[in-house]
């Protein structure tokens, strides 16, 4: 099933927020492969966060990942009305496959 | 620049079958994993089949196991999905994705719609 994620979360311009996504011992909790991935309406997936805490070029240093035991979480700081979009986080799994998080639309007050 | 273009997405009735292709660009395409993920109207991302680079080991969730089929023509550098006995919860855009060290998603397509009605 899939990793489960808040449907929905919101913040001011300027504050942090933070996004959980719990899986189990057999996907994010046994291996350090969580990514996480921002989505605008009517566009394709964008990776963000990669192997739990790094970021790929050209992303903003205001997105931020980590991980506790079977828990990713992404933080978002000094949040902007460009952050607004859907985030899902994904882990590869011990049955060779891959999982994605239910999503979590963040809105932007 | 990395490049990933789908094709062949449109309408099927229940029952039918669709081939999807996506074209890839700007990387070694023989050197890295592939994977398809769709997202159905309204809905999160599901993953739904991969394979490897070079062996063509595929894997595939049990939502389209023996009924779907991902395969790849390295010398064409195009990444196929096959979709047979095709049901109304099929209807997603389905987007071509490359993997990189068999763990994350770094590059997508634009994606391809397939609509299963009748």
């Amino acid at each position: 099933s899939a990793l489960t994620q808040p449907a929905s979360v919101s913040g001011s311009p300027g504050q942090s927020i933070t996004i959980s996504c719990t899986g189990t011992s057999s996907d994010i909790g046994i291996y350090n492969y969580g990514s996480w991935y921002q989505q605008h309406p009517g566009k394709a997936p964008k990776l963000i966060i990669y192997d739990v805490s790094n970021r790929p070029p050209g992303v903003s240093y205001r997105f931020s990942g980590s991980k506790s035991g079977s828990t990713a979480s992404l933080t978002i700081s000094g949040l902007q009305a460009e952050d607004e979009a859907d985030y899902y986080c994904s882990s590869y799994t011990t049955s060779s496959t891959w999982l994605f998080g239910g999503g979590t639309k963040l809105t932007v007050l | 620049e990395v490049q990933l273009l789908e094709s062949g997405g449109g309408f099927v009735q229940p029952g039918g079958s669709l081939r999807l292709s996506c074209a890839a660009s700007g990387f070694t395409f023989s050197s890295y994993a592939m994977s398809w993920v769709r997202q159905a109207p309204g809905k999160g991302l599901e993953w739904v089949s991969g394979i490897s680079g070079s062996d063509m080991n595929t894997y595939d969730a049990d939502s389209v196991k023996g009924r779907f089929t991902i395969s790849r023509d390295n010398s064409k550098n195009t990444l196929y999905l096959l979709m047979n006995s095709l049901r109304v919860e099929d209807t997603a855009v389905y987007y071509c994705a490359k993997v990189e060290s068999w763990n994350y998603f770094d590059y997508w397509g634009q994606g391809t719609l397939v609509t299963v009605s009748s």
